[in-house]
């Protein structure tokens, strides 16, 4: 069964720099979601997106940004990056009225 | 708001044994719940849900848990656990929306299988 893609698995960036995050959701699921993990800590929701339009908006910093595009997949814009970012991304997908499916997730660190 | 609490942090257990994960949760809104496990650099899965209907379910690998609306909790147990059980356990609680994916994370619980 396909699963929901992100790309690139691992990316190291300096600080303030730019990174952008990919995320190729499951086929016919319409919502996508953004989550952050720091080190030893839980997910944090940051974002989502339904039929291409933003849904929901949590703990996302300003200098982020994301956008859900016509063929469903997602990215995730991170600006003028800091040594906190660093983190590992999730990507997940739902469709109507079910649980969201994770990605492997991105592994962004900053250096 | 909710919010979600995972009692214990580390859970080190023999092998063969078997083991409780314990979660509290709270919620002002419909309650749906989640365990997912999560191994070193990998993403989460899921294990199992309860949206409605039956208070235990059941999931993946053994698992099952019991939603207990009285005590706000959902406590995920397995009868004997395998080495390969090692792993983090999530548990959530889902928020409103057109589906389940916005979701409050509990702190974690480890999860160590010793032979």
């Amino acid at each position: 069964a396909a699963g929901v893609i992100q790309s690139p698995r691992h990316l190291i960036k300096e600080k303030r720099e730019t990174a952008t995050l990919k995320c190729y959701p499951i086929p016919r699921h319409d919502t996508v979601y953004w989550y952050q993990q720091g080190p030893g800590q839980d997910p944090q929701f940051l974002i989502s997106f339904y039929e291409k339009m933003q849904s929901d908006k949590g703990s996302i910093p300003d200098r982020f940004s994301a956008q859900q595009f016509s063929d469903y997949h997602s990215e995730l814009n991170m600006s003028s990056l800091e040594l906190g970012d660093s983190a590992l991304y999730f990507c997940a997908s739902a469709e109507a009225r079910t649980e969201a499916f994770f990605g492997q997730g991105t592994r962004l660190t900053v250096v | 708001a909710q919010s979600v609490t995972q009692l214990d942090s580390q859970v080190p257990v023999f092998e063969e044994a078997p083991v409780e994960l314990r979660c509290n949760y709270s919620s002002s809104v419909s309650v749906y719940l989640f365990w997912y496990v999560q191994y070193p650099n990998q993403g989460l899965q899921l294990l199992l849900k309860y949206l409605s209907g039956s208070t235990l379910v059941k999931g993946i690998n053994g698992f099952e848990a019991e939603f207990n609306k009285s005590q706000t909790s959902f406590h995920l147990r397995k009868p004997s656990v395998h080495i390969s059980d090692t792993a983090e356990y999530f548990c959530a609680v889902a928020s409103g929306g057109t589906s389940y994916g916005k979701l409050t994370f509990g702190q974690g619980t480890i999860l160590t299988v010793h032979p």
